[in-house]
């Protein structure tokens, strides 16, 4: 496989569940990022990797735990999810994690809380 | 405040109508604009990297220019495969510590019928 992977596609979960979402790259790059998209905004950037360490949590709410267990590898584990955290959920990587250069990301996690 | 306003919001073109998408920007410092395409349910697709005024890049039939105001995406003699939207994300010095926030648009809908 070659690039970022996301699974899974299409999660559908109750406010009480708990999941986890998970995200691949192929692509030897050193970060790796998790963003948030709804409808009629931008991107919001939720956290950002680099070499497996946290440098970025945009005032994430504590709802949404990420983790990073290596380079290739991050997971975003939910629980307790609202109605209004249903979005779009994108992972991307990229070369540098200060954003210097452009990030690869996957096709999306498309996250209905019902 | 640092913003990146993307126009017009969506534009419907017919197959072969050359027209321009635009990316205005204000922010305190620029470290590089990008653009990426963006098909309905997928994660963004990367296009290009612009990094100073004058500076221009091509591929296939799309073409970007960048200013010290804003960016144009020129679409010549569009298909429907151009069908999709378009994002521009400017990246922006947020202190002396060279540290750097990526500020994303709203991007356009573009449709190219046949």
């Amino acid at each position: 496989e070659t690039g970022v992977t996301q699974t899974p596609r299409h999660l559908v979960m109750g406010m009480t569940n708990k999941k986890s979402l998970k995200c691949e790259q192929h692509l030897g790059h050193n970060a790796m990022y998790w963003y948030k998209q709804s409808a009629k905004k931008p991107l919001e950037l939720m956290f950002v990797y680099n070499f497996k360490e946290q440098t970025e949590n945009n005032s994430v709410p504590s709802r949404f735990s990420p983790e990073c267990p290596n380079s290739s590898h991050l997971f975003l584990h939910l629980h307790t999810l609202q109605p209004e955290d249903s979005a779009l959920y994108l992972c991307a990587s990229s070369q540098d994690h200060r954003g210097g250069t452009e990030a690869f990301f996957g096709q999306g996690t498309r996250l209905t809380v019902v | 405040e640092d913003q990146v306003t993307q126009s017009p919001e969506a534009l419907r073109l017919q197959e072969g109508e050359s027209s321009s998408l635009n990316c205005s920007y204000t922010v305190s410092g620029l470290r590089g604009l990008f653009w990426y395409r963006q098909d309905p349910g997928k994660g963004p697709e990367f296009l290009f990297t612009l990094y100073s005024a004058g500076e221009e890049k091509e591929k296939e039939r799309l073409k970007a220019t960048l200013t010290k105001k804003e960016s144009f995406l020129h679409i010549t003699a569009p298909k429907p495969e151009d069908s999709a939207t378009y994002l521009c994300a400017v990246q922006a010095l947020i202190d002396a510590g060279n540290n750097r926030k990526l500020i994303w648009g709203l991007g356009t809908s573009l449709a190219v019928n046949p």
